[in-house]
């Protein structure tokens, strides 16, 4: 079964650093892994997708890393803004059609 | 372009009351559609995934059902509430292989 773990869980930061979130799964067959963004009673928000033939994805700031053997990925934020604060979701598709999610990480980024 | 939509955004309802929560995809078509749950601290649990009309995986043994009468409505139900049903719902659509969409959700309140 497989299994997504994120670390940390919270996160507080001071404007403008530059930070990384981790995330890792179990089982290393994956389709895919995609990190989300959850802002408090919303829905999810797509952030970057990584097909597992990748080993990265960019989208403006942000910057994710995939390390299937080691059953790892990074979420890389730079210069980091107030804006930024939310709850960050990693989730893996192992091609059963559905996505299984971290229990996420709460970044505060502090004025 | 595709937008979801869920209703009703909020709902308290007394334990053993029936639910119908809708979800609607627009702008697509033949979407695989999803209904997850995520309980207060905890992560997104998968609870239905549809590849069709009337086609309906569950994921987890539990008192709630899924129908999807229509190619872009996905209804999550139940007959009898319990309390451990409260929680924030959501609805997610995709095409196969691409990233999943989730819709604003749903937050249910059990007494």
């Amino acid at each position: 079964k497989q299994e997504v773990t994120q670390i940390p869980a919270a996160l507080s930061v001071p404007e403008g650093e530059n930070l990384v979130l981790n995330c890792s799964f179990t089982d290393s067959a994956i389709y895919n892994l995609q990190w989300f963004r959850q802002d408090p009673g919303k829905g999810l928000t797509s952030l970057l997708l990584i097909q597992s033939s990748q080993r990265e994805q960019t989208s403006g700031r942000l910057n994710a890393s995939l390390d299937k053997s080691s059953g790892r990925s990074t979420l890389y934020i730079a210069a980091s803004q107030p804006g930024d604060s939310a709850t960050y979701l990693c989730a893996v598709d192992t091609g059963r059609r559905a996505l299984t999610f971290g229990s996420g990480t709460r970044l505060q980024v502090q004025p | 372009s595709q937008t979801i939509h869920q209703w009703p955004a909020t709902l308290v309802q007394p334990v053993g009351s029936p639910l119908s929560l809708e979800c609607t995809v627009e702008g697509t078509s033949n979407p695989n559609l999803y209904w997850y749950r995520q309980a207060a601290g905890r992560g997104l649990q998968l609870l239905f995934y549809s590849v069709g009309i009337g086609q309906i995986s569950s994921e987890v043994p539990q008192n709630l059902s899924a129908s999807r009468p229509q190619d872009r409505q996905f209804i999550l139900s139940s007959k009898k509430l319990l309390l451990s049903d409260s929680g924030f719902y959501l609805c997610a659509w995709s095409l196969a292989g691409e990233t999943q969409y989730f819709g604003p959700g749903t937050r249910l309140l059990v007494l």
